[in-house]
């Protein structure tokens, strides 16, 4: 079963915010909640992440639910090269390293 | 930096044939990764390397095989390649430190394989 639930698509006007929705039921106390984004014929890239308290950096924000169940990455001013398949994941330490457990991914589409 | 790089860029096999994946990451990171993404699916963990000398299977590891000749190359083998192996194939690497605050992934440009 996926770790990582979101919806499939998303749509936004330019210039306006976007909060991008995913639900992690099953989290564990040491899990990390990261996001990529995926733009066409590339590999991902990291976005943002996160243990409990909400982040912020140059591209976006994370804010995080209180119980860790869910977070949603906002993007404070969509630009057309913001359109993507955005990817909530999972960082899990295993062993000496860590497992990064990809959704299914939010494909965001802007509006001009 | 080049970052992560893998050859080739695209592949194109019948079934049966064999070939492997390379992936090479010049970030001095201990962790190496390798993933399969097919449409609507996200990406889904084949092997990876939490460090030099060890390789554990992922969530689809069957048909594959991995190699982590060293600390900055990781590749992937198909022995008898089958048309469900047709996919996007990523390379990734990390610092790892298990459960570390910052530990983040980064991906070479992906190799396009079709299995005819």
């Amino acid at each position: 079963d996926a770790k990582t639930t979101q919806p499939n698509s998303m749509e936004s006007n330019e210039e306006e915010p976007v909060h991008l929705p995913c639900n992690h039921s099953t989290i564990s106390g040491t899990d990390y909640i990261h996001w990529y984004r995926q733009l066409p014929s590339q590999g991902p890239e990291y976005v943002i992440h996160g243990l409990t308290s909400n982040v912020n950096n140059r591209m976006a924000s994370l804010a995080i639910a209180e119980d860790r169940k869910s977070s949603t990455l906002i993007l404070h001013r969509a630009t057309l090269r913001d359109a993507a398949v955005y990817y909530c994941i999972l960082r899990v330490p295993v062993g000496t390293g860590n497992q990064f457990y990809f959704g299914t991914g939010t494909s965001l589409t802007v509006i001009p | 930096n080049a970052g992560v790089t893998q050859t080739p860029k695209f592949q194109v096999l019948k079934t049966g044939q064999s070939m492997t994946l390379q992936c090479a990451q010049d970030m001095n990171h201990n962790s190496m990764y390798w993933y399969r993404q097919d449409p609507g699916m996200g990406l889904r963990l084949i092997y990876y390397s939490a460090s030099e000398g060890t390789t554990d299977k992922g969530e689809v590891p069957n048909g594959y095989n991995v190699s982590r000749l060293n600390k900055r190359e990781f590749s992937l083998r198909l022995e008898s390649a089958a048309p469900s192996q047709t996919s996007v194939y990523f390379c990734a690497s990390s610092e790892a430190v298990a459960g570390g605050p910052t530990d983040t992934q980064y991906f070479g440009p992906g190799t396009r394989l079709t299995v005819l």
